[in-house]
């Protein structure tokens, strides 16, 4: 079965220290991979995806995420967190071609910097 | 271009009415998805229309829930007999779809549903 696990509900990082937020997955075939991000009362805003080439990533807001085959992870990274990136992070997965090629989401991760 | 629009924004009811939300996806965009989500936690998805192919029903909880998409397009989800644990932000989301595999899904801001 295709899935995506967020193992960490939570996440607490102090400013201006490096973060990672982890994703692992399990798909078949060479998945898309995205991040989401959820700012309070806020809507889902696309952050950045894995599609194919280098396996490091670069998308909005300084963050960036890795994709390692062999470990099925893809962990959201940032060098330096600021307080504006505490927020519910969300990792997806949409498999490889296919004819049941819907997203998955993971069960999402709260992020919380402190100052 | 426009993003995806949801409507209404905020819905209250009473226990046992019915309620149909409202999704106009990014033109042009052949998936479309309706999620939801209680209280600032995880997505919970409900159903999946990707062109012309029968939706995936999978994720919706029970009968009372069903979803039409006319002509490609618009999107209603329906939620008959409200219960209170119905309660939640119903979002939407579209994408295209490339090389067999869904692209980045862009989603609406989301319509508030209480039941009461």
């Amino acid at each position: 079965a295709q899935s995506v696990a967020q193992p960490e509900d939570q996440v607490n990082v102090a400013e201006g220290n490096p973060l990672t937020v982890k994703c692992t997955y399990s798909v078949s075939g060479n998945p898309y991979l995205f991040w989401y991000v959820q700012y309070p009362n806020r809507g889902l805003q696309f952050l950045l995806k894995y599609i194919t080439g280098d396996n490091l990533v670069k998308g909005s807001y300084g963050f960036e995420a890795e994709f390692n085959k062999s470990q099925t992870s893809f962990h959201l990274k940032k060098p330096s967190a600021l307080v504006s990136d505490s927020a519910l992070y969300f990792c997806a997965v949409s498999p490889g071609k296919s004819s049941a090629s819907k997203i998955i989401f993971g069960s999402g991760t709260r992020l919380s910097i402190r100052p | 271009g426009a993003g995806v629009s949801q409507s209404p924004s905020n819905k209250v009811t009473e226990k046992g009415k019915d309620v149909e939300l409202r999704c106009d996806p990014i033109s042009g965009h052949t998936a479309l998805y309706w999620y939801r989500q209680s209280l600032g936690q995880g997505l919970e998805f409900l159903i999946y229309f990707q062109g012309n192919s029968a939706p995936d029903k999978s994720g919706l909880p029970s009968d009372r829930f069903s979803a039409e998409r006319t002509g490609g397009s618009v999107s209603t989800l329906t939620i008959q007999r409200t219960q209170q644990e119905d309660s939640a932000v119903y979002l939407c989301a579209s994408s295209l779809v490339t090389s067999g595999s869904t692209d980045t899904q862009y989603f609406g801001p989301g319509t508030r549903l209480t039941v009461l």
